[in-house]
């Protein structure tokens, strides 16, 4: 079945770059997406990528899609400790049709040290 | 503004209780969704409702059932609460369409005692 997997965590300095990844098993997926959630907070989106493409830029994020090995990117350029969240990866399965069932990753928790 | 609301931020209930946990989306979105977010498993879906008296199991159904009367409002019925259902349970809402953006709530805490 599909599964997408993140590493759990991640220290960074305030100023530099962050990088979380993750893999997913469906090669099939239409759409990528990362997800960000904010303490006490529900999730709110961040960014996606359709699957033909191979990157995709939005001010400090670049979403890089690697769809060979099935491994996809966030990378947030000047951390901010406003940064500090967990990091949800999620890939909409091919055939999930209109409802838009999504499938998560654990989340990768992003800490920015001051 | 877009908007998700789950009845209760914090809920403790006791064993063998039934439980309701409610949730309301002001966007006539079709289609609505219940998932459980326990820490290092991320968020797992537990039902869907993609109209009014339509819904499907997702990954982890058991023990849970759901409600959708109105469009607006998806229940989530544990029926004999049990201590492996304390969790975080997070509800969304998204229109139909190929990409189309889901809206979470904040969340809902449930502890069982």
């Amino acid at each position: 079945g599909e599964d997408v997997e993140q590493s759990l965590f991640l220290s960074v300095r305030e100023g530099d770059s962050s990088v979380i990844n993750c893999t997913y098993t469906d090669s099939s997926s239409t759409y990528l997406y990362w997800y960000k959630q904010e303490p006490g907070a529900g999730l709110q989106l961040l960014t996606y990528i359709f699957s033909n493409m191979d990157m995709k830029q939005d001010q400090r994020l670049t979403v890089l899609l690697n769809k060979k090995d099935k491994h996809l990117s966030l990378r947030i350029a000047d951390t901010q400790t406003g940064d500090s969240a967990i990091y949800f990866c999620a890939e909409r399965p091919y055939g999930s049709g209109n409802t838009g069932k999504l499938i998560f990753g654990q989340g990768t928790t992003l800490q920015v040290k001051p | 503004d877009v908007k998700v609301t789950q009845s209760s931020r914090y809920l403790v209930k006791r064993t063998g209780e039934k439980v309701f946990l409610e949730c309301v989306q002001d966007m006539d979105h079709e289609n609505m969704f219940w998932y459980r977010q326990d820490p290092g498993l991320g968020l797992r879906l537990i039902y869907f409702s993609y109209d009014v008296k339509m819904k499907e199991k997702g990954d982890i159904p058991e023990g849970y059932s759901v409600s959708r009367e109105k469009k607006e409002r998806f229940s989530l019925i544990l029926e004999s609460a049990s201590t492996n259902q304390t969790s975080m349970y997070l509800c969304a809402s998204r229109v139909s369409g190929q990409n189309t953006e889901a809206f979470f709530g904040q969340g809902t805490r449930l502890t069982v005692v």
